[in-house]
């Protein structure tokens, strides 16, 4: 099993530029998360999913719009990039809810916005 | 919005050492997560507590519901546990995901 995996590792996008970061999990797990983190703040939940064809908005949704088509893919777009989404993406999945299920990782994607 | 504090932000210590890293949060929640974050930026779960006391290896994980309190630590510390640990807790009112604190950075040295 590849786990979670994330698709770019890096990137670097000019200001008003979009894009779409894509996170993939071959564990069938039904949850899926994406989060950002930033210097000197936790990670912050973006958006998340609780099924396929779901999609909810987390603590900082703003500028950013998701996915869920199929039950292993949750993309994160941006559609006009900005400075201030600099930063590391992290997506995550589990199988059950948070409140009862451990969270997997994907090894993150460095986004620069010149 | 649960406000979640670590304790301490930087730790240094020497090889052996009993370490213990503290997260305090501001709400009830229905769990409670310890990650690992290696220097490679890698994150990976240790613990979800809801309760009680968890131990896997050389670490150990308490919570105190009451006290809304948790702790983990690392018995007979080695350098490959230098990493930042975070805290993050699952909040009641229907959102999934996860509050996290800022992290504690271990450093353990030879």
């Amino acid at each position: 099993n590849a786990g979670v995996t994330q698709t770019p590792k890096f990137r670097v996008l000019k200001t008003g530029q979009s894009m779409t970061l894509l996170c993939a999990q071959d564990m069938n797990h039904e949850y899926m998360y994406w989060y950002r983190q930033d210097p000197g703040m936790g990670l912050r939940l973006i958006h998340y999913s609780v099924g396929e064809g779901t999609t909810a908005k987390g603590e900082v949704p703003d500028g950013y719009n998701v996915s869920r088509l199929k039950k292993q893919n949750f993309l994160l777009g941006l559609e006009s990039a900005a400075p201030s989404q600099t930063s590391v993406y992290f997506c995550a999945s589990s199988w059950v809810s948070g409140r009862s299920g451990e969270q997997y990782f994907g090894p993150g994607t460095r986004l620069t916005v010149t | 919005k649960n406000e979640v504090e670590q304790s301490p932000q930087n730790l240094t210590a020497q090889e052996g050492e009993f370490i213990t890293i503290n997260c305090s949060y501001s709400v009830g929640i229905s769990a409670l997560h310890w990650l690992q974050q290696h220097p490679g930026g890698g994150i990976v779960s240790l613990f979800m507590l809801s309760s009680g006391k968890k131990k896997h290896g050389r670490l150990i994980a308490t919570i105190n519901i009451q006290e809304k309190h948790s702790s983990l630590h690392i018995t007979a510390s080695h350098p490959r546990d230098s990493a930042v640990y975070i805290c993050a807790v699952l909040s009641g009112g229907g959102a999934d995901g996860l509050t996290f604190g800022k992290g504690t950075h271990l450093i353990i040295q030879p």
